[in-house]
């Protein structure tokens, strides 16, 4: 079964510093992988996906991805962080080699970030 | 701007009172889905519709119905409420196909 791993809970970064998010999967097919960003009492915001092509990606709000297939990771990256950036952050893989339920989106357990001014 | 809409944003019903969620979208989307997320956990996939045909996931309670009149709207309706159904409701939207879902703004839910 395809699965997400984030493994850390909370991240904690200075403003203006980098900021890694990690993630990492595991599907038995080629991998379609998302990250999602959640505010408070708000919904699931699309940052960025990877289906194929340049392995790094780069998504909304200055935040990039880059996949590594022989690491089977997917972490969220952006060079300078903002307050504003604190949230809650998961990743997500589809594997459409999959059939019914299994084609959908698994998430990870989410990461929250927060951004110290 | 197309999106994602779900009424009410907060909904406070009774133990056992039946109560329904509502969902909208002007994206012209094929699939819709809902979610149950609690308590910043990872959202947890209801069910889904491919046009009209309707997937329900083998833990989702029966006490979780769906209705999909048309391609535009989909309701959540749950039953009997009991107090552990008490969480963020989303509901979401995508194209057939490898790409990304859009979410609705959630509906919490809260049971007295």
């Amino acid at each position: 079964a395809q699965s997400v791993a984030q493994p850390e809970d909370q991240v904690n970064v200075a403003e203006g510093n980098p900021l890694t998010v990690k993630c990492t999967y595991s599907v038995s097919g080629n991998p379609y992988l998302f990250w999602y960003v959640q505010y408070p009492n708000r919904g699931l915001q699309f940052l960025l996906k990877y289906i194929t092509g340049d392995n790094l990606v780069k998504g909304s709000y200055g935040f990039e991805a880059e996949f590594n297939k022989s690491q089977t990771s997917f972490h969220l990256k952006k060079p300078s962080a903002l307050v504003s950036d604190s949230a809650l952050y998961f990743c997500a893989v589809r594997d459409l080699r999959r059939s019914g339920s299994a084609r959908q989106l698994t998430f990870g357990s989410g990461t929250q970030l927060t951004v110290l001014p | 701007d197309a999106m994602v809409i779900q009424n009410p944003r907060y909904q406070v019903t009774q133990f056992g009172k039946p109560v329904t969620l509502s969902c909208s979208q002007t994206l012209n989307h094929n699939v819709m889905y809902w979610y149950q997320q609690k308590s910043s956990q990872a959202p947890k996939l209801l069910f889904h519709y491919y046009d009209k045909d309707f997937n329900n996931e083998a833990d989702t309670p029966d006490n979780f119905q769906s209705r999909r009149p048309n391609t535009s709207f989909c309701f959540l309706d749950i039953r009997s409420p009991g107090l552990g159904d008490a969480a963020m409701y989303l509901c979401a939207t995508s194209r057939e196909g490898p790409g990304e879902q859009y979410f609705g703004p959630g509906t919490r839910l809260t049971v007295t």
